[in-house]
């Protein structure tokens, strides 16, 4: 129990498109979820907090406007990455909260060229 | 606010010797959980330990235990008789009572050699 889908696990896109990232929970309603962006050798970061039927909560120096998260369902987080350039470039993760504990998804690998 | 630090970035080892990875975390939360995930070479993060803040016991499960001391903050992770399939970076990380989010460590990286 407890499964995340995080879809697609890799997407190379040219520079300036938009690319959507999808988190799904299976058996489970996620009233909450977590975007992580990870660069290489280093630890998870945490972009944003989303939160189902409510704005995303974004950690501090995250642009908003450019990591659009959506949280329309209990099951689906959605986080768009727009206009993206090569300094996008990076692992992403889900993650969906269940009581005191989280599941993650196995990540979307995202290159920018 | 929280933190955890992982001060052992990279521990190589050979195969079968036991390791020690180190966790210290801050909070001011009276009540927290404790997280420990490794993050083999595919990326996805798989979940070992969860343990709240007022269940101090040792965890033994197979080759791994854990060691929690509230005094000094700390929450190690020991792999016994280690083996090639354990190099991975493993992760540290901490919630509040509420979960609002988890903060990792830096990670370590732990290389088992055969």
């Amino acid at each position: 129990g407890a499964v995340v889908s995080q879809h697609p696990s890799w997407v190379i896109c040219k520079s300036g498109t938009s690319v959507k990232i999808e988190c799904r929970s299976l058996d489970f309603q996620a009233t909450t979820m977590f975007w992580y962006r990870q660069f290489p050798k280093q630890s998870l970061m945490l972009m944003a907090t989303s939160n189902e039927g409510s704005k995303a909560t974004y950690e501090q120096g995250v642009e908003k406007d450019k990591f659009l998260i959506n949280h329309a369902s209990l099951t689906l987080s959605t986080l768009t990455v727009t206009s993206a350039h090569p300094e996008d470039s990076s692992f992403y993760i889900c993650s969906a909260r269940r009581g005191y504990g989280y599941t993650f998804g196995s990540g979307t690998r995202l290159t920018v060229v | 606010a929280q933190k955890v630090t992982q001060a052992q970035t990279e521990i190589s080892v050979v195969e079968k010797e036991d390791v020690t990875l180190d966790c210290v975390y801050e909070t001011r939360d009276t009540t927290y959980y404790l997280f420990w995930y490794k993050q083999p070479p595919s990326g996805e993060l798989v979940f070992l330990i969860r343990r709240n803040s007022f269940d101090e016991q040792n965890e033994i499960s197979g080759r791994y235990s854990w060691n929690f001391q509230k005094s000094t903050s700390s929450f190690n992770f020991t792999i016994t008789a280690s083996q090639v399939v354990d190099s991975a970076v493993y992760f540290c990380a901490l919630s509040s009572e509420y979960g609002n989010k988890l903060v990792f460590g830096a990670g370590t990286i732990l290389r088992v050699k055969s």
